[in-house]
């Protein structure tokens, strides 16, 4: 069965470095998104992706984010300069057509900021 | 703005018992989607089980099951037979048509041997 993938697992960065953070979403799937989760709270919105721009980005999602699909498969996510803040789970997730509503989930990358 | 409520942080329930996790949300559209994910301490989201909002009937995914109850905003999961691997968080979560996620707060369930 086909999967969303995101690499790496777990990184973790110095405060003021940049990060990507990338995602595979599954091959036929038209809309991407990324989403957050701080420890020990819910999982949240940042950004979603559709036809290579930007649809929707919440208040968290603010200039030191930027999203990207630089090829045909790969969709990213980079943290310009990182703050403590910022370390959290980002989940990664895809979505096939207008028409579909499902989400599909990755397994997450657990970003550190020391 | 949608909200979703899960009001019960912990629960705990023995094992091949049966336990019901809850949730409300708010909403003015009347078309949207319902799910519940499942979160282990591996921290990957599982679907669970899914609503969508036209259909009358609960849904219904082996030992899950849900309560939905659009007049009320009330949206249910019912775990029967609990098992050891059911532990984990688990996250209600609302999708309007084409639009993003919106996640409660969480339960923490706990099955006990």
């Amino acid at each position: 069965e086909p999967e969303v993938t995101q690499t790496p697992s777990h990184q973790v960065t110095q405060m003021g470095q940049e990060v990507i953070l990338r995602c595979v979403p599954i091959s036929n799937h038209l809309y991407f998104y990324w989403y957050r989760q701080i420890l020990g709270q819910k999982v949240e919105f940042l950004v979603s992706f559709y036809n290579n721009e930007i649809s929707e980005k919440s208040e968290i999602f603010d200039d030191q984010f930027s999203v990207e699909r630089p090829d045909g498969s790969n969709f990213t996510l980079k943290i310009r300069s990182t703050k403590l803040e910022d370390s959290a789970m980002y989940f990664c997730a895809s979505r096939a057509a207008p028409g579909a509503y499902e989400q599909y989930f990755g397994p997450g990358t657990r970003l550190t900021v020391t | 703005a949608q909200t979703v409520t899960q009001s019960q942080p912990e629960m705990s329930v023995q094992e091949a018992e049966t336990v019901t996790l809850s949730c409300t949300y708010d909403t003015s559209e009347n078309n949207y989607y319902l799910f519940w994910y499942k979160q282990p301490p591996s921290r990957q989201m599982i679907l669970v089980i899914r609503q969508e909002a036209y259909k009358q009937q609960n849904a219904t995914e082996n030992r899950f099951s849900v309560n939905f109850q659009k007049a009320a905003k009330s949206f249910s999961l019912k775990i029967s037979d609990s098992q050891l691997g059911d532990t984990a968080m688990y996250f209600c979560a609302f999708m309007n048509y084409g639009q993003n996620f919106v996640f409660g707060p969480g339960t923490r369930l706990s099955v006990l041997p």
